[in-house]
């Protein structure tokens, strides 16, 4: 159980165009979703935290107008990286919690971004 | 705030025994994991302390020292296939909606035959 899908796995696109990341709880139901960005050899960092339903909760330093999410139900959530330039090219997780019976987060598979 | 702080690097020999190192500073301590990330793959979930002590997961062990700000993730019986990152995290109840996970910079392990 606790299975979270990520949709891309890898995705290559131009500067300038926008890329939507989905991320799935498949057999529970995520009241919160975490997306994450990881660079080559470094570690894990959150950018936002969302509820369904509500507005995401930004980390300092995430342009939330350039990471768009959207939680709009308890099993999905999206990230659109918007006029995507080279160096948002990264790793992108997403993570999901059942906050009423588990103290731990699922993590996704990642996405590959790759920005030309 | 959180400050997390790891080893950058260990390596170690097949079948040998490994301790990865935590230090933490945080002002809303709610437990503290440990995750292995393969290169280019999603973190896994290893192991899970909230209460100080020492949690017993198969050939992998967890401790905690909460008055200390400290754990250690020790790997006995080495396996080649236990050459990857190992990220300590955080849970800070006075992040977004009371559980900010926090990581550290994570520690490469290479396991040498």
């Amino acid at each position: 159980g606790a299975v979270v899908s990520q949709h891309p796995s890898w995705v290559i696109c131009k500067s300038g165009t926008s890329v939507k990341i989905e991320c799935r709880s498949l057999d529970f139901q995520a009241t919160t979703m975490f997306w994450y960005r990881q660079f080559p050899k470094q570690s894990l960092m959150l950018m936002a935290t969302s509820n369904e339903g509500s507005k995401a909760t930004y980390e300092q330093g995430v342009e939330k107008d350039k990471f768009l999410i959207n939680h709009a139900s308890l099993t999905l959530s999206t990230l659109t990286v918007t006029s995507a330039h080279p160096e948002d090219s990264s790793f992108y997780i997403c993570s999901a919690s059942d906050l009423g019976s588990s103290y731990e987060q699922y993590f996704g598979p990642g996405t590959r971004l790759t920005v030309t | 705030g959180q400050n997390i702080d790891q080893p950058t690097e260990m390596t170690a020999t097949e079948g040998a025994i490994v301790q990865i190192n935590c230090t933490y500073q945080t002002s809303g301590f709610n437990g503290l994991f440990w995750y292995q990330q393969h290169a280019g793959e999603a973190p896994t979930f290893l192991s899970y302390n909230v209460l100080d002590g020492l949690e017993e997961k198969g050939r992998f062990s967890s401790f905690l020292s909460r008055s200390k700000g400290y754990s250690y993730l020790l790997l006995k019986e080495l396996q080649m296939k236990d050459s990857a990152s190992y990220l300590c995290a955080v849970r800070d109840l006075t992040g977004n909606y009371g559980q900010n996970f926090v990581f550290g910079p994570g520690t490469r392990l290479s396991v040498l035959p």
